[in-house]
């Protein structure tokens, strides 16, 4: 069945980096372009970035620009998040969503979502 | 902070029919730019409601209607069920941020 599975969070300190990966199945990974989503504890959604379908372009929330970067690779089906110079308000759970273009981009596909939490 | 204004919470009783609000900007629902509305059950992931303004996804019941006009956009629960008793958000794309954007979140309880 289609299904995004995230990995990679864990507990950091502020300062340092962590990389989140999206592992995707059921559906063609390369037709479609992915979001990540984060969002803080007792918090609202928060539109993290997003990569076209063949990484040619991304674009970043100001929160994060300069600081994350989305990557994917087509080859294994998967979407990755390198975070740097993390901040205690990067704490928060992050999900991966599929962007359907025929839905008028709405995020039809989201992962279950894996947990950053940024303390010291 | 967003740039989608909704509601903190909204209720009702089984059976009534309660709305969401969903006010934005000439950068993003007066824009053109389609909404979308999500449902987020506790401690799980958010799911897509009504998509491209007023279409509903294969599952969703037809209680569930959205709505859009001008810089603002709303969410229809018609007849609420306990099922219903959930977290919704909104979400467009802003050009003026060259980003999407979701709504501040709206709590239904069910009464």
């Amino acid at each position: 069945q289609v299904q995004l599975v995230e990995s990679g969070g864990g507990v950091v300190q502020p300062g340092r980096s962590l990389r989140l990966s999206c592992a995707a199945s059921g559906f063609i990974f390369s037709d479609y372009a992915m979001h990540w989503v984060r969002q803080a504890p007792g918090k609202g959604l928060e539109w993290v970035a997003v990569i076209w379908y063949d990484g040619s372009n991304k674009y970043y929330a100001d929160s994060v620009k300069g600081r994350f970067t989305i990557s994917r690779d087509n080859s294994k089906n998967t979407l990755y998040l390198q975070m740097n110079s993390l901040r205690a308000e990067d704490t928060a759970v992050y999900y991966c969503a599929r962007d359907y273009h025929d839905w008028g981009d709405a995020f039809d596909i989201w992962g279950q979502g894996t947990m950053v939490t940024v303390s010291s | 902070q967003s740039v989608l204004t909704q509601p903190p919470s909204v209720s009702g009783a089984p059976g009534q029919r309660v709305t969401i609000s969903c006010t934005g900007s000439s950068s993003n629902i007066g824009a053109g730019y389609d909404v979308h509305w999500y449902q987020q059950l506790p401690e799980t992931a958010p799911k897509v409601v009504i998509y491209g303004n007023n279409n509903r996804p294969s599952g969703v019941p037809d209680r569930v209607s959205g709505s859009k006009s001008g810089t603002s956009a709303s969410l229809a629960i018609t007849g609420l069920q306990a099922e219903d008793e959930a977290d919704y958000y909104c979400q467009s794309y802003d050009s003026s941020l060259r980003g999407y954007v979701f709504g501040t979140g709206t709590k239904v309880t069910v009464l």
